[in-house]
């Protein structure tokens, strides 16, 4: 059985330029998270997607933002970046229900320079 | 605010077991406790859950007090594979969200040969 997959994974950007991650959930998992990982802020959510909509949304500024498909791939998008958005950040899907455990990807490393 | 607090780290000799304490004080009666651990250069990887129960599977054990205020991840046996940081967090079962997960800092855990 597939695991979670990212890509890509490993991204160098310009400040001021935009990117995209996208990630691939286990086969039947509707729920798709994402996280950003800083060694300064730790592991901080940004967002949860469900059956194509957003569900809950983290601290974080409206330059961040997301989308689900209808076959449950995710991908994020961040505008203008900024050094500070350097980090892993990294994918999780789990199935619906309230007993379930969620599965993480290796992350996408983007460096911004 | 992370909901759990680990020690920053603990060291073990390998094949020894190792005893990871998270206290929960304001735990509610819905939220499951998972642990994950994450080594380096990799994402999260789930490790065990319960809710009110000890658990048992292949990785692990998971020893729930009983009011559910601190729980223990127990490795039987350290490998080196074991080297990882570990976190404790509180999952709301209320519903079938992922909602915000917080993590905290994790425990490092150092394995000896």
């Amino acid at each position: 059985k597939a695991g979670v997959t990212q890509t890509p994974r490993y991204l160098i950007k310009t400040r001021g330029q935009q990117v995209t991650l996208s990630c691939s959930p286990i086969s039947g998992h509707r729920s798709v998270s994402w996280y950003q990982q800083t060694p300064g802020q730790g592991l901080q959510f940004l967002f949860e997607y469900f059956s194509e909509t957003q569900r809950n949304k983290g601290n974080f500024p409206g330059r961040f933002s997301g989308r689900q498909f209808s076959n449950s791939r995710s991908e994020m998008n961040v505008s203008t970046l900024e050094l500070g958005d350097s980090a892993l950040y990294l994918c999780a899907s789990s199935l619906a229900g309230q007993n379930t455990e969620a599965f993480f990807g290796q992350g996408t490393r983007l460096t911004v320079v | 605010d992370a909901k759990t607090t680990q020690p920053n780290s603990m060291e073990s000799n390998e094949e020894e077991p190792v005893h990871l304490p998270c206290n929960h004080s304001t735990i509610s009666g819905t939220d499951y406790i998972h642990w994950y651990r994450q080594l380096p250069s990799q994402g999260p990887e789930y490790v065990i859950h319960g809710l009110t129960s000890n658990v048992n599977n292949r990785m692990a054990s998971l020893a729930i007090a009983e009011d559910r205020k601190s729980s223990t991840l127990i490795l039987h046996r350290a490998t080196l594979r074991d080297a990882a940081v570990y976190y404790c967090i509180l999952r709301d079962g209320a519903t079938d969200s992922w909602g915000k997960l917080q993590f905290g800092a994790g425990t490092q855990v150092v394995v000896t040969p």
